[in-house]
């Protein structure tokens, strides 16, 4: 069975400091990796990553993954208000009957002031 | 604007009975799945679909149907056999030309309470 765990399950930090979201993964026939920010209602997409060692970086958000020891970080630098949310990892396995995503239970983020 | 969209926003139901959750896009995304969040917990896939005509079960697919009659449209029905059907169902698509999936769009979501 699939498996994605993140940690830690929440942290509260404040405005400017430096945060690190972590996600490992067990899954057969892997093909991605994704990111996902939910305040409210729908998760919005923030990165996808197939490489191993290679950075993707948007703003003050990064993220990079290790195929090898099947682990990802997601970097958020200098954290707002804004940035309060869950955040969620996705796991993209090859099936035969099409891909699919499995979720860990996501890290929930608080900034305060 | 190009979207997803679900409806209703909040559906209460009673126990017992079957309810149909809508779920509509007009992105040209061939991928539609159906997930269910509960507090505190990541999405769980219920069931997806790659092309018309055919779809999959997912991780928790017992008790929920589904149809892909049309591309833009794919229900979920939540029936009586779901034990606890009470959360947050949220539709997604994807563009899967290839089978891969992409960046997954979610819609705003419907959230189901059983009385």
């Amino acid at each position: 069975e699939d498996k994605v765990v993140q940690s830690p399950l929440s942290l509260v930090v404040h405005e400017g400091d430096t945060v690190t979201l972590n996600c490992s993964y067990e899954v057969t026939n892997f093909r991605s990796l994704l990111w996902y920010k939910q305040e409210k209602k729908a998760p919005t997409f923030l990165f996808m990553l197939t490489s191993s060692g290679i950075e993707k970086k948007s703003g003050r958000l990064s993220s990079i993954l290790d195929k090898k020891e099947l682990f990802s970080i997601l970097n958020i630098t200098a954290t707002q208000t804004g940035d309060s949310a869950v955040y969620l990892c996705a796991v993209e396995a090859v099936t035969g009957g099409g891909n699919k995503l499995t979720f860990g239970t996501g890290t929930q983020l608080k900034v305060e002031l | 604007d190009g979207g997803i969209t679900q409806s209703p926003k909040y559906l209460f139901r009673k126990e017992g009975q079957n309810v149909t959750l809508s779920c509509e896009q007009n992105l040209n995304h061939d991928a539609m799945y159906w997930y269910r969040q509960d507090p505190g917990q990541g999405l769980r896939l219920i069931y997806y679909s790659q092309i018309v005509n055919d779809f999959q079960k997912g991780d928790i697919a017992e008790g929920y149907s589904v149809s892909r009659e049309k591309k833009e449209s794919f229900p979920l029905t939540v029936t009586s056999a779901q034990k606890n059907p009470t959360a947050f169902y949220l539709c997604a698509s994807s563009i899967s030309e290839t089978g891969w999936v992409d960046e997954q769009f979610f819609g705003p979501g419907t959230r189901l309470t059983v009385l």
